[in-house]
């Protein structure tokens, strides 16, 4: 299995330009998190879901991010307008909704200049 | 609720030393229990689980007990090597629920 796919692994953008981060989870897998990673909040889940619909988007920072999740075979995490402190590592991950484990995609590293 | 709190860092160890991080959740019911590992630019990888009271996970030499009693779940190795450096996340989960993450321990491994 290829595991987790995140597209891109890097976006540089400017500030008030619309970004859109990417995820395939794992075949097979129903329930998927995106999170975000910053040295000074560290690890934090902005939002999953089972079976493609939205269980819990209370981390989601503000109006200017929406998640998609269209298929079980993909996610987006959009940004718009993006801002300076939106840059973060952020990390997809997808489970078995009948496991505990879940598994973590490369992540894509976002700078908003 | 459910929260996980985990020994500060930085850690920073010689070759061969014993490695002990602390972990200690609370949680409604009985989630299941992970450590995973995080290299330097790269996503977290599990490195080990377990999933009800006294189960011990393992792999490639770390170590951790579940203790309900305690409600700790501690990692362990007895000689670590520098390819273990790395940021170590304590985390629980419930089946179907969200996972409860620490906030990561820093390991630095001196030659």
């Amino acid at each position: 299995d290829a595991g987790v796919i995140q597209s891109p692994r890097h976006e540089v953008t400017e500030m008030g330009q619309e970004v859109t981060l990417r995820c395939k989870p794992i075949s097979g897998h129903n329930s998927l998190f995106w999170y975000r990673q910053t040295m000074m909040r560290g690890l934090e889940l902005l939002i999953y879901f089972n079976n493609n619909v939205p269980i819990d988007d209370s981390g989601m920072p503000e109006d200017r991010f929406s998640a998609k999740m269209p298929n079980a075979s993909f996610s987006t995490l959009k940004i718009q307008p993006s801002e300076p402190r939106d840059s973060a590592v952020y990390f997809c991950a997808s489970r078995r909704q009948d496991t505990t484990e879940a598994f973590f995609g490369q992540g894509t590293r976002l700078t908003v200049v | 609720g459910n929260s996980v709190t985990q020994m500060e860092g930085p850690v920073t160890l010689s070759e061969e030393a014993f490695l002990t991080i602390n972990c200690t959740y609370t949680a409604t019911g009985y989630p299941s229990l992970f450590w995973y590992v995080q290299y330097p630019g790269e996503g977290l990888q599990l490195l080990l689980k377990a999933t009800k009271a006294d189960d011990k996970g393992s792999n490639k030499g770390f170590e951790a007990t579940y203790r309900k009693e305690t409600t700790s779940f501690h990692l362990e190795k007895g000689s670590v090597q520098v390819s273990d450096s790395a940021v170590y996340f304590c985390a629980s989960a419930n089946t179907g629920n969200q996972f409860y993450f620490g906030t990561g321990t820093s390991l630095t491994v001196i030659p």
